[in-house]
């Protein structure tokens, strides 16, 4: 089944730790985002990359950094300098550029030790 | 400035009932899309639909119907006879066909949709 696949699920971070989230998609899609979501904020962007070997920074990239060797995956890594990132992590994928749907994965949601 | 209002944050219905999700977008654009996605309970957003603005016809997908009105700026979303398992968050997001390298999805916040048996 083609799909977008993150992981882990839940994941816990402590204080001083860069940790990296994994995105992986099987759709042959050429653009890749990642999403941040609070409580009552709706989705905010922190990356994205529209072909391998080039990426964007969103709305909210500070403390943040991606890569984008492979066009299956996008890995986020969520540095010390993110000083609140606590939150539910949404990876997403689509054919083109944001006229197209967007597919997306079931989340990592991380936690502050 | 582009932007998407949802303004129920919160709807709470019985089961079988019909409701509307309401969605208001402002864009200088005259080309561009619209979406809704659904967020059940396990997290993971779920695409519905997808609108041009050149597009004004009605949309029907079984208890789903989608309502677009340009001269509202409006793209409102029914679910007829509403299930427990239409229990989700939905959003509506915006995307403009012509915002060049800076283009991404607006999303308006979402409407928390509660149906009870």
């Amino acid at each position: 089944d083609g799909g977008i696949t993150q992981s882990p699920k839940y994941l816990f971070r402590k204080e001083g730790q860069n940790v990296t989230l994994s995105c992986e998609q099987n759709l042959n899609h050429d653009a890749m985002y990642w999403y941040r979501q609070d409580p009552g904020q709706g989705l905010r962007l922190i990356y994205y990359s529209q072909i391998v070997n080039d990426f964007q920074k969103g709305d909210i990239a500070e403390g943040y950094s991606v890569s984008r060797e492979k066009k299956e995956s996008f890995p986020l890594t969520v540095t010390s300098a993110q000083k609140n990132p606590t939150a539910f992590y949404l990876c997403a994928s689509s054919r083109g550029d944001t006229n197209q749907p967007q597919h997306f994965g079931d989340g990592t949601r991380l936690s502050i030790l | 400035a582009q932007k998407v209002t949802q303004a129920q944050t919160e709807i709470s219905v019985v089961e079988k009932e019909d409701v509307t999700l309401d969605c208001v977008y402002e864009t200088r654009d005259t080309t561009y899309y619209l979406f809704w996605y659904k967020q059940p309970p396990s997290g993971e957003l779920v695409f519905l639909i997808r609108r041009n603005s050149f597009d004004e016809q009605n949309e029907i997908s079984g208890r789903y119907s989608w309502n677009f009105q340009k001269s509202t700026s409006s793209f409102n979303f029914t679910i007829t006879a509403s299930q427990v398992v239409d229990s989700a968050v939905y959003f509506c997001a915006l995307s403009e066909a012509y915002a060049g390298n800076n283009r991404k999805l607006i999303w308006g916040l979402g409407t928390s949709l509660a149906v009870n048996p």
